[in-house]
């Protein structure tokens, strides 16, 4: 069966510190992968998908960036990080073809002080 | 522009009895499948149920079922003889092509 794997589950990091969050699937190839994010109490906002390896689309400008060094591997990274990156983190995959569900992480919660 | 609204940001039933959460959405498309997610307070995303955009009979899972109206593009979530355990945040959500599009979610409390 397939599994998703998102670490660390939670991060205090400090403001102008660096950012990898990563995400793994096992269980099947070539899905599609997302990352959102969700603040306090408010709606999922889609950072970044991505639908082959080296393949990252970006929904949101911003100081955060995504890579997929590997079929069912997604990292979520920034250089610098702001106060306002502090939220709650979900990775998500579903199998591409466009009719199943997103199947979620646990999700990372990531404080920047 | 493809969106999804639901327009209760909260919602509160007795406990056994029903309540039903509002969803409306917005897409060109013709083929597109929809989601109702739950996220309880340890924020775990957790699929409820599904509906197929090309089926007309409304998908039922257990306690949970939809009104699906495609015409009028909507796609309500009721939840029969609720329970302690449905407390939660649900978001309603859609996909057409490789993006999902979720809605602001609706917070849902049981009252015991």
């Amino acid at each position: 069966s397939q599994t998703i794997h998102q670490w660390p589950a939670t991060l205090v990091q400090p403001v102008g510190s660096p950012l990898s969050l990563e995400c793994t699937v096992e269980g099947t190839s070539n899905p599609n992968l997302y990352w959102y994010r969700q603040a306090a109490g408010r709606g999922l906002q889609l950072l970044f998908y991505s639908v082959g390896i080296g393949q990252i689309s970006s929904e949101v400008p911003q100081n955060l960036s995504a890579s997929r060094p590997q079929d069912r591997q997604f990292i979520l990274s920034s250089k610098k990080l702001l106060l306002s990156d502090s939220g709650f983190y979900l990775c998500a995959w579903s199998d591409g073809t466009g009719n199943t569900e997103a199947f979620f992480g646990q999700g990372t919660r990531l404080t920047v002080v | 522009a493809q969106t999804v609204t639901q327009s209760q940001p909260e919602m509160s039933v007795q406990e056994a009895e029903t309540v039903t959460l509002s969803c409306t959405y917005d897409t060109s498309e013709s083929d597109y499948y929809l989601f109702w997610y739950k996220q309880p307070p340890s924020r775990q995303m957790i699929l409820v149920i599904r509906q197929e955009a090309y089926k007309q009979q409304n998908a039922t899972e257990n306690r949970f079922s939809v009104n699906f109206q495609k015409a009028a593009k909507s796609f309500s979530l009721k939840i029969s003889d609720s329970q302690l355990g449905d407390a939660a945040m649900y978001f309603c959500a859609y996909i057409t092509g490789n993006q999902f599009y979720f809605g602001t979610g609706t917070s849902l409390t049981v009252i015991p």
